[in-house]
């Protein structure tokens, strides 16, 4: 799977969008872009995740680059709640294939 | 909503000890995992299982062994327990298709003096 590099850290304030970036210059094509968080004291928790497109939900947008090889998470209007460690990760949408999970991006939501 | 439960949220053990972690899964999951997370070193996988019996190494298996009697059930076992073992374990479980979405438990935090 390829290897993903993120920012240790970022701060952003409340009711502002986050924007979290990732690098995966090594991404092959049939790897997908997936976005966990991990909240303090609790297990990481599924974003979002994206192939080609970018993509939405109830949380939150993917904008993946038309190369590939970097994508943006967007959490639109952060809130306090959003305070927590940001993973991104590629990987084959295999059969039991592992998520290997790097440090992450700490995001602060700040009053 | 899913739920992975994970029996202990704190565990206090002591060297040598056996013991065992638990983990239930309600939503018929036939993939489960087991993770271990340390400060700087981030989630590591130490056993998966895809199916009941089944069960495949991961990253870091010594000094672990799981069990898998039934679909819903993942047990991590320590056999021999170590202070090196001190850490967050999460369990996780997913689909055998559409596995993009892992969906983890709180996490027991063992500590072996």
């Amino acid at each position: 799977d390829a290897k993903t590099t993120q920012p240790p850290s970022m701060d952003c304030a409340e009711g502002r969008a986050a924007n979290l970036p990732c690098n995966h210059s090594t991404i092959s094509g049939n790897e997908y872009v997936y976005w966990y968080r991990q909240i303090h004291s609790q297990g990481p928790q599924y974003i979002i995740h994206g192939l080609k497109n970018n993509e939405t939900n109830e949380m939150a947008s993917l904008i993946i680059t038309e190369d590939r090889k970097s994508s943006t998470l967007i959490l639109p209007h952060a809130t306090l709640r959003d305070t927590a460690v940001y993973y991104c990760i590629v990987r084959i949408d295999n059969y039991g294939q592992n998520f290997v999970f790097g440090p992450g991006t700490r995001l602060s939501v700040l009053p | 909503d899913v739920k992975v439960t994970q029996s202990s949220r704190y565990l206090v053990k002591r060297t040598g000890e056996k013991v065992f972690l638990e983990c239930v899964q309600d939503m018929d999951h036939e993939n489960m995992f087991w993770y271990r997370q340390d400060p700087g070193l981030g989630l590591r996988l130490i056993y998966f299982s895809y199916d009941v019996k089944m069960k495949e190494k991961g990253d870091i298996p010594e000094g672990y062994s799981v069990s898998r009697e039934k679909k819903e059930r993942f047990s991590l076992i320590l056999e021999s327990a170590s202070t090196n073992q001190t850490s967050m374990y999460l369990c996780a479980s997913s689909h055998i298709w559409g596995g993009e979405k892992l969906f983890f438990g709180s996490g027991t935090q063992l500590s072996v003096l």
